[in-house]
């Protein structure tokens, strides 16, 4: 069974304030591991998706990278409006299917 | 692009009455549609994966006669939450894949009253 665990569960910085979100994850025959970025009320949205291990793909004040057991998600210098809800996914094997993690909620404080 | 819309954005209903959600790819044609729940606070649970011109497949837990999934076309899908009650109450998003990336759309937000 593919499982993910997202750390840690909360995180305030300061504007400014770099830091990392961890994902780590078991997964039966990785076909992509997903960042999505969820605001309150609304849907997720697409960040990245990496394939391979030593992957790295950047947008913005992000970065992802990945291991073998595990991804990261960089984010440097950020700013109030880059709070909201980091989810980490895996797919596996079977298809299409995505098995999430819990989430990692960002607060970045003016 | 890959933008999903969902309609409506939020309902309320009473409860015994049935509600119609519906998920479209406005831009890309999507064989696969998957539909989650999600409670405050907490990360999306699968509901069920919905194929087009086929049954969907429900998760375990999922009772395939209360929430009745029809995906009739490569860009749209619905979900029927029949006979609804308070406990349906939740944020419903749906998915569609294009290559192998769901893109998910805003969400419905369902009260039962």
């Amino acid at each position: 069974e593919d499982q993910v665990t997202q750390s840690p569960e909360a995180l305030r910085l300061q504007e400014g304030e770099s830091s990392s979100l961890n994902c780590s994850y078991t997964v039966s025959g990785l076909r992509g591991l997903f960042w999505y970025r969820q605001d309150p009320g609304k849907g997720p949205e697409f960040l990245f998706t990496l394939y391979s291990a030593g992957e790295e793909k950047e947008k913005e004040r992000l970065k992802a990278t990945l291991t073998k057991k595990e991804s990261f998600l960089h984010i440097t210098a950020p700013k109030p409006e880059d709070s909201a809800t980091y989810l980490c996914a895996v797919q596996g094997s079977a298809g299409n299917m995505l098995t999430f993690g819990g989430g990692t909620r960002l607060m970045v404080k003016p | 692009g890959a933008v999903v819309s969902q309609h409506p954005s939020w309902v309320i209903c009473k409860s015994g009455t049935s509600v119609k959600i519906e998920c479209r790819s406005l831009d890309f044609q999507a064989t696969t549609m998957f539909w989650y729940r999600q409670f405050p606070k907490q990360s999306l649970m699968l509901m069920a994966t919905s194929n087009e011109g086929s049954k969907a497949t429900y998760e375990q837990g999922v009772e395939k006669d209360k929430f009745l999934i029809n995906h009739a076309s490569l860009t749209l899908s619905t979900l029927t939450v029949t006979s609804a009650h308070p406990e349906d109450s939740s944020f419903y998003i749906c998915s569609a894949v294009k290559s192998t990336t769901q893109y998910f759309g805003p969400g419905t937000r369902l009260t039962v009253l």
